[in-house]
């Protein structure tokens, strides 16, 4: 049984540039989350999904950032222009609907350096 | 503005003690409130979480109390270990109230250290 996969674990990018993150979630998990989180702080949410749709985004969702998530399984997060601003950890999670309530697993996250 | 707010934020705590953290919340509709605990560069991992409906919900060594009136939840770590030493996050969702659509507001973390 795995968990949540996500890569690259780690990537540098100049500023500028467009970086892509990879998410597979626990299969059969339908309800599929983005989050932001910086040195010290908590996570902050950024987009959720249900199956292919996008149902919410965080108003820290800039127009630089897109999610998709396709087929309603793996999710890709999009960051273009890249700014240092941007530099943080993405964690990908996941979970499914159901009597037994959200309980939310998170990937080991992608790490973003902006330089 | 949805918000939770997390203290202490860092805790240095005698092995075999008792370590609390507390939070508190604002948004009357969230009804779901989980704990997870962070080790340096992995992701937040779920130990323990509650309903409003309980006013206390005990797992192993880890206890949560909840207060609905105050708005306020603790997470209580019996006979605490070196190997507890983490980042310790509370969250708060909306997910039965709101249709299941709400992600989870973090707290601030608490960096929780177990001297032995």
């Amino acid at each position: 049984d795995t968990g949540v996969s996500q890569n690259p674990r780690h990537k540098i990018t100049k500023r500028g540039q467009n970086v892509t993150f990879r998410c597979d979630p626990i299969s059969e998990h339908n309800r599929l989350y983005w989050y932001r989180q910086t040195l010290g702080q908590g996570p902050e949410f950024l987009t959720y999904f249900q199956n292919e749709a996008q149902l919410e985004k965080s108003r820290l969702l800039s127009d630089r950032f897109s999610a998709e998530r396709p087929k309603g399984s793996f999710s890709t997060l999009e960051i273009q222009r890249t700014e240092q601003g941007d530099s943080a950890m993405y964690l990908c999670a996941s979970s499914s609907t159901g009597i037994a309530g959200n309980t939310i697993y998170f990937g080991e996250g992608s790490w973003l350096t902006v330089v | 503005q949805q918000q939770v707010k997390q203290s202490p934020q860092s805790l240095i705590v005698q092995k075999g003690g008792i370590s609390i953290i507390n939070c508190a919340y604002e948004n009357t509709a969230f009804d779901y409130f989980p704990w997870y605990q962070q080790f340096p560069g992995k992701g937040p991992a779920l130990l323990i979480a509650i309903r409003p409906d309980v006013s206390e919900k005990k797992e192993g060594r880890f206890t949560i109390s909840f207060n609905k009136s105050a708005k306020q939840f603790s997470l209580h770590i019996m006979d605490s270990q070196p190997g507890d030493s983490a980042t310790y996050f509370c969250a708060a969702s909306a997910f039965y109230s709101g249709g299941g659509a709400d992600g989870l507001t973090f707290g601030k973390g608490t960096h929780l250290i177990i001297q032995p």
